[in-house]
C-alpha cells in the first residue's frame, strides 16, 4: 500500500516556467514532510521540508504548500532551469523516524 | 556538515557469494541508520532500521537472514547481502540520523550487480 501518492509521474517544463509536483497522504500521524532531489546514480538530497503546522515554506526558488485538512502538499519550482532536471520525491515521516516516499516525478526542463 | 558515505559505490559479484556494503556518517554520530533499496526508475523502499548497539528492525517482506545489518558504532552500519542472486541486483542506499527530531542524510548509494 502506497502511503504517499505522488503526481505527475513525469513533467516537462520550459526554462523559466513553474514546475508543480503534488503529493497526498492518509496517515494523520505523519509529522514531517520533506522533498528530495535525486540525480541518476546518486542518493537523494534534501531540498526543502515542512511541518504540518505551517501552510507554506519558501527557500529560494523552491516553495512547499501544505494543506493539512486535505492531507496534500506540493512542491513549486519557480523559474525552472535545465539544471533542475532530476527526479523529485516527496516523503512523509512516521512515528519511528522512518520515511515513506512517494513514487517520484521525473522533471525535465527544456532550454 | 552531515555527510554520509557508502562503500563501495558499485560492486559486481557472482551468484551465491556474499557482499558487504558500508555506510558511514563522516561528521556526526548517527543513533539511527536506515537501509533502502531502489529499483530503476522506482521509489526508495525501506528495508530496515538499525539503532546503534541493537538489532535491526526489518520491514515486512525483507528477509533478515539474507540482508544482515550491523550497526556496531555511531558512525558505521553495514549491510551484507548473503548468497546473492541476480534478483538482488539493485541500488542500495543508506541514510543516517542523529535521532528522532533530526533529518535523515542519505549516502550516494551502492549499485549491486549479481551475475
Amino acid at each position: 500500500q502506497q502511503q504517499v501518492k505522488q503526481s505527475p509521474q513525469s513533467l516537462i517544463v520550459q526554462k523559466g516556467g513553474i514546475s508543480i509536483i503534488n503529493c497526498a497522504y492518509e496517515n494523520t500521524a505523519f509529522d514531517y514532510f520533506p522533498w528530495y532531489q535525486q540525480f541518476p546514480g546518486k542518493g537523494p538530497a534534501l531540498l526543502i521540508a515542512i511541518r504540518p503546522d505551517v501552510s507554506e515554506k519558501k527557500e529560494g526558488r523552491f516553495t512547499i504548500s501544505f494543506n493539512k485538512s486535505a492531507k496534500q502538499f506540493s512542491l513549486h519550482i519557480m523559474d525552472s532551469q535545465p539544471g533542475d532536471s532530476a527526479t523529485y520525491f516527496c516523503a512523509a515521516r512516521g512515528g519511528a523516524n522512518n520515511l515513506f516516499f512517494g513514487t517520484g516525478t521525473r522533471l525535465t526542463v527544456i532550454p | 556538515g552531515a555527510v554520509v558515505s557508502q562503500h563501495p559505490s558499485r560492486v559486481i559479484c557472482k551468484s551465491g557469494t556474499s557482499v558487504k556494503i558500508e555506510c558511514r556518517s563522516l561528521d556526526f554520530q548517527a543513533t539511527t541508520m536506515f537501509w533502502y533499496r531502489q529499483f530503476p526508475k522506482q521509489s526508495l523502499m525501506l528495508m530496515a532500521t538499525s539503532n546503534e548497539g541493537s538489532k535491526a528492525t526489518y520491514e515486512q517482506g525483507v528477509e533478515k537472514d539474507k540482508f544482515l545489518i550491523n550497526h556496531a558504532s555511531l558512525t558505521l552500519s553495514t549491510l551484507t547481502v548473503t548468497s546473492a542472486h541476480p534478483e538482488d541486483s539493485s541500488f542500495y542506499i543508506c541514510s543516517a540520523s542523529k535521532g528522532r527530531a533530526y533529518e535523515q542524510y542519505f549516502g550516494p548509494g551502492t549499485r549491486l550487480t549479481v551475475t
